[in-house]
């Protein structure tokens, strides 16, 4: 069956290093992928996406990766700040709907 | 510009129950979709629309879960009857139609079953 994987523990890094997160698919062919971030209450809120023919998107302080072939991706934050500190989802899309497959979440802890 | 609206934010009620959440999509986005989140199972796909009509409902847990989606501006999801494991946040996000298209969620209702 399909299976999205992300780190369920919290990754905690100080201020100002770069947060590698990463999302890794089994039995999937993503023709694309978005990253969502989600405070504590809050809905997710859509960071970038990056399709299949892409190795790589960026956005500010924002880094994706994609690489097809290790079926993974990799989101970086450079100069990481605490108020980057939330939960960050990636999400895979099969490129035939408009639905989504989310995995389960990194909880990120930026400290001073 | 508003966003997603679901109501109401929080809703506590005692098992047997009828449950109706209810959401506003972002005026001109024709998908909308409705998730549940769980620490157990994290955000799962419920159903969703594109212009008003049913697409994909597999992941309505059972017969006690439907949607409706009336017309463009509104969608609700009714749990009759209700039970202790369907507490969960409930999301409704919309976008408009298509592959790729980002997704905007409003801020869920958080469920709990007595």
């Amino acid at each position: 069956s399909q299976k999205i994987e992300q780190n369920s523990e919290a990754l905690n890094i100080q201020e100002g290093k770069t947060a590698t997160l990463t999302c890794n698919y089994t039995n999937y062919s993503p023709a694309y992928l978005q990253w969502y971030r989600q405070d504590p209450g809050r809905g997710p809120v859509f960071l970038l996406l990056i399709r299949e023919n892409e190795k790589e998107k960026r956005k500010e302080r924002l880094k994706v990766t994609f690489d097809t072939t290790l079926k993974q991706s990799l989101f970086h934050i450079t100069a990481s700040q605490p108020a980057d500190s939330a939960t960050y989802l990636c999400a895979l899309g099969a490129g035939t709907a408009s639905k989504l497959t989310f995995g389960t979440g990194t909880r990120l802890q930026v400290t001073l | 510009d508003a966003g997603v609206i679901q109501s109401p934010r929080h809703e506590v009620t005692e098992m047997g129950q009828e449950v109706t959440l209810r959401c506003k999509p972002i005026s001109g986005h024709n998908s909308l979709f409705w998730y549940r989140q769980t620490m157990m199972r994290g955000l799962e796909l419920l159903i969703y629309f594109n212009n008003n009509v049913p697409i994909d409902d597999s992941g309505m847990p059972e017969d006690r879960f439907s949607a409706k989606m009336p017309n463009a501006s509104f969608s609700t999801l009714k749990i009759q009857p209700s039970e202790p494991r369907d507490s969960a946040v409930y999301f409704c996000a919309s976008s408009f139609v298509g592959v790729n298209q980002p997704q905007h969620f409003g801020d869920g209702t958080r469920l709990s079953i007595l």
